[in-house]
């Protein structure tokens, strides 16, 4: 069983300082996505990292896979009160159409 | 572009009836669609993948003779909760591959899910 472990699983912080959510596992996955998640909603899809030390920016949110392929992190500069939510990472399974979350971050911008 | 709807969006049902969820491709066509559940406070864990035109893959320890799956289109598939529990009560959702359709990222796109309670 592919397990990925994913961390903190609560982050409360003040609006404008930084944070990074790490995702790691023993196994190697073909991508690595992020997701955020809404009360009561579907996850989004945020991002897709494929290569092994991509990195990808959306606006204030870089993402990191490692050269290994095994983990995975999320860095949010200055943080805003918006960014408050549940943020999920997800492995895709080598030779199958499918996908391993973590446990995901509870994430609380305080104004 | 790329959206699932999934319907209904909140259900309450008796213990010992069966509960009918709808996950649809809206723009889209879907060979394979997947099957979550999520309680609260917690994680995505998947159930099945849910095939067009062929039996449901389940994932260990997922009864499939309780969570019956039919995907009889492109464009559909459904999660039947046969004689429901209290114990089912839980958050459901669908998605589908992205895979040929969004840019610039490839993933899934998930459906609003649906909330069930089993009284």
């Amino acid at each position: 069983t592919q397990l990925l472990e994913q961390s903190p699983q609560f982050l409360s912080i003040q609006e404008g300082e930084n944070l990074t959510v790490y995702c790691n596992s023993s196994s190697v996955f073909s991508s690595l996505q992020w997701y955020r998640q809404e009360p009561g909603e579907g996850p989004v899809l945020l991002v897709t990292v494929v290569t092994g030390g991509e990195v990808k920016k959306l606006k204030r949110l870089t993402f990191q896979f490692g050269d290994a392929r095994k983990d995975s992190s999320l860095h949010i500069t200055a943080a805003q009160p918006g960014d408050t939510g549940l943020y999920l990472c997800a492995g895709e399974v080598w030779g199958a159409q499918k996908l391993v979350f973590g446990q995901g971050t509870r994430l609380t911008i305080n104004p | 572009g790329a959206v699932v709807s999934q319907h209904p969006s909140r259900v309450i049902c008796k213990s010992g009836t069966s509960v009918k969820i709808e996950c649809r491709s809206l723009d889209f066509q879907a060979t394979t669609m997947f099957w979550y559940r999520q309680f609260p406070k917690q994680s995505l864990m998947l159930m099945a993948t849910s095939n067009e035109g062929s039996k449901a893959t389940y994932e260990q320890g997922v009864e499939k003779d309780k969570f019956l799956i039919n995907h009889a289109s492109l464009t559909l598939s459904t999660l039947t909760v046969t004689s429901a529990h209290p114990e089912d009560s839980s958050f459901y959702i669908c998605s589908a591959p992205l895979w040929g359709h969004e840019v610039p990222n490839y993933g899934y796109t998930f459906g609003s899910g649906t909330r069930l309670t089993v009284v």
